[in-house]
């Protein structure tokens, strides 16, 4: 059974950063693109992100919004999943959810708030 | 930037009636290996969206056979053939194509 587990969200004031992690299991990590959406609060689904697989040359992929601030990155080894998130602004505020490829399963999500 | 506008934005169904959601790109969404990369996302009231339908009419693994998908280029629709009280919630398209968009959303509630 696919699963996906995100961590690293919390409070943090606008300008700072913060890492999240997926920590994914059930199905060959690397064989897989892993992506990142976001969701405000009473809002709509956002895409943040997503890495290629290795085999595709891992290359990244990012919404205009936070491209330049927010870095995504991957460890094979470990079935993990980064997001840096620097510079973070009040709009970031949100539900962070991770998802294997392009979508097709999704984590629960962690909830960053960013707040002065 | 392709947009993704969906309609109805509400939707009130009888149980037991049949629903249907609209999606349309603002561009086709035919991608340069002949594949259409649209997908339907269901998010059920406080849990994480869970993708239904992916290239316009493939089911995902467990959804049930009254869900499904059709249409071509910039016409989508997701059908719900009789409607049961679990498919309360909002409903997103998402193309692919063009890296990743989302449709608005359209909620679904029962009558």
């Amino acid at each position: 059974e696919v699963q996906l587990v995100e961590s690293g969200g919390g409070l943090v004031q606008p300008g700072r950063s913060l890492r999240l992690s997926c920590t994914a299991s059930g199905f060959t990590f690397g064989d897989y693109a892993m992506s990142w959406f976001r969701q405000a609060p009473g809002k709509g689904l956002e895409w943040v992100s997503f890495i290629r697989r290795k085999a595709y040359g891992g290359t990244t992929e990012y919404a205009a919004s936070v491209k330049g601030r927010f870095t995504i990155s991957r460890d094979d080894s470990k079935s993990i999943a980064y997001l840096q998130m620097n510079s973070l602004k009040t709009e970031d505020t949100g539900v962070y959810y991770c998802a294997k490829d392009y979508g097709d399963c999704w984590g629960q999500g962690t909830l960053v708030t960013v707040s002065s | 930037d392709v947009v993704m506008t969906q309609s109805p934005l509400s939707l009130p169904v009888t149980l037991g009636q049949p629903a249907s959601i609209s999606c349309r790109s603002s561009q086709s969404l035919v991608y340069s290996d002949g594949n259409t990369y649209l997908n339907w996302f269901q998010q059920r009231p406080g849990q994480s969206p869970r993708r239904l339908i992916y290239k316009v009419s493939k089911r995902d693994s467990g959804v049930p056979d009254r869900f499904s998908g059709s249409g071509s280029g910039t016409e989508f629709t997701l059908k719900i053939s009789r409607v049961e009280a679990e498919d309360v919630g909002i409903y997103y398209c998402m193309q692919g194509t063009y890296w990743l968009t989302f449709g608005q959303g359209t909620r679904l509630e029962i009558k």
